[in-house]
């Protein structure tokens, strides 16, 4: 069974620029999230996705973040514009439903100069 | 509010030794708990879950952990800790009636020879 997959791996930009994200969940799974893991902490949830629908989105910084999950599948996270303190590990996670363990992608790791 | 809190930063034992980090939750009904396990440039997997049912969890590569209601916690162990357990070890817990998790700071364990 493949499991979650993200890209890019590292990704290297300005400040002001916009930078997007992939995330593609391990099939079947109907929750997905997006998590960002600043270095020395924990991953704090962005968003929560069931199936295409918003769950929680109470973290996310909405004046430079969105994400979308169009067709329940994939998802996309953009950020624009980008800022210093943005720099960090963006995790995407999926699980069967909510309420059940998570299974995490490899994640990004976005530097913003 | 929930909350999950990890109370050592590092940690550092000898191989061979035995490991016991630390895990302290909020929450007000049963919780189900997790610890993930994270190598430098990975993504968390998962070493155990707990959900209900026996207080005493095993899981992947030799851990274990025991969920205790009275003193909130939810403590990893390993009875011999082999050099390649060297990484970052988070323990998460529920936050809020979506099934989201919010996640402890975590614990780098640093094993030497």
């Amino acid at each position: 069974e493949a499991g979650v997959a993200q890209s890019p791996r590292y990704k290297i930009i300005e400040k002001r620029q916009s930078v997007a994200f992939w995330c593609n969940p391990i099939s079947g799974h109907a929750t997905l999230y997006w998590y960002q893991q600043i270095l020395g902490q924990g991953p704090k949830l962005l968003i929560q996705f069931q199936n295409n629908g918003v769950v929680d989105d109470s973290q996310l910084p909405k004046d430079r973040f969105s994400a979308e999950r169009l067709k329940g599948v994939d998802s996309t996270l953009k950020i624009q514009p980008a800022k210093l303190e943005d720099s960090a590990v963006y995790l995407c996670a999926s699980s069967p439903r909510t309420w059940n363990e998570q299974f995490f992608g490899p994640g990004t790791r976005l530097t913003v100069l | 509010a929930q909350s999950v809190t990890q109370p050592d930063i590092h940690i550092t034992v000898s191989e061979g030794a035995s490991l016991e980090l630390r895990c302290n939750y909020s929450y007000g009904a049963t919780p189900y708990l997790f610890w993930y396990v994270q190598s430098p440039g990975q993504g968390l997997q998962l070493l155990l879950k707990y959900f209900s049912g026996d207080t005493l969890v095993q899981g992947i590569k030799g851990f274990e952990a025991e969920f205790k209601r009275s003193q909130s916690s939810f403590n990893l162990r390993k009875p011999s800790v082999h050099w390649s357990d060297a990484a970052e070890y988070f323990c998460a817990g529920p936050s809020g009636n979506t099934g989201k998790l919010i996640f402890g700071q975590g614990t780098t364990l640093q094993v030497k020879p």
